[in-house]
């Protein structure tokens, strides 16, 4: 089966910078992907690891060790409608392509 | 807007009745994704279509059911509701199953 673990809860300062982790042990992997949920909301695409390294996408940036199972969602200038759950998910292909989400990352920024 | 449509936005229903959720994908997109999210849980992959054909399941209920359409929209049936069923329920679409998933607003099921 999948195991992709994440924290349950962070809180950070506005304007400051936080660092949400994700670590997953899984066969078939085919790269991870991180997704914003506002309460009760649809999910939204944030970003797209499949090989080593950093991509960065304006004041969001995700970075990727495939050795290690560990990937990491960097938030900088954080503002307050940055209050969200946040979802690593990782592909697995397995015959077809199928995503498995950890529970997410619930962060709250205070002023 | 992700392009991705659903209906009903909520439901409400009794126990051991049966529902129909719909799905249309975004333009182009020929994968649809169904997924159940309930409170504070992650969400749990139900099962994908890919042009009208079932391409993977995963934790889907025997009572529960989908089908895609020729125009690719897709329903999930869902049968002899349980309490336990009570849950937000996403669709997702993307153009094949190696692109980026794209969810809907989600039906918010309440069973009674």
């Amino acid at each position: 089966g999948q195991n992709i673990d994440q924290p349950t809860e962070m809180t950070a300062t506005e304007g400051a910078i936080v660092q949400i982790n994700c670590t997953y042990q899984t066969s078939g992997f085919n790269g991870l992907f991180w997704y914003q949920q506002h309460a009760g909301e649809a999910p939204t695409f944030l970003s797209y690891n499949v090989l080593d390294g950093l991509e960065e996408k304006g004041r969001f940036s995700s970075f990727l060790s495939r050795s290690k199972g560990y990937s990491y969602l960097l938030l900088k200038e954080l503002q307050m409608k940055d209050s969200a759950s946040y979802l690593c998910a990782v592909r697995v292909k397995t015959g077809a392509n199928n995503l498995f989400f950890g529970t997410g990352t619930r962060l709250t920024v205070i002023p | 807007d992700s392009g991705v449509t659903q209906t009903p936005k909520h439901l409400i229903t009794a126990t051991g009745q049966r529902v129909t959720l719909r799905c249309s994908p975004r333009s182009g997109d020929l994968s649809v994704y169904w997924y159940q999210q309930s409170l504070d849980q992650g969400l749990q992959f139900l099962i994908q279509y890919y042009n009208g054909e079932e391409r993977a399941k995963g934790n889907i209920l025997e009572r529960f059911s989908a089908q895609q359409f020729p125009d690719l929209h897709s329903e999930l049936n869902l049968s002899s509701l349980e309490l336990g069923d009570s849950a937000l329920y996403f669709c997702a679409s993307s153009v094949g199953d190696e692109d980026t998933q794209y969810f809907g607003p989600g039906t918010r099921l309440t069973v009674l």
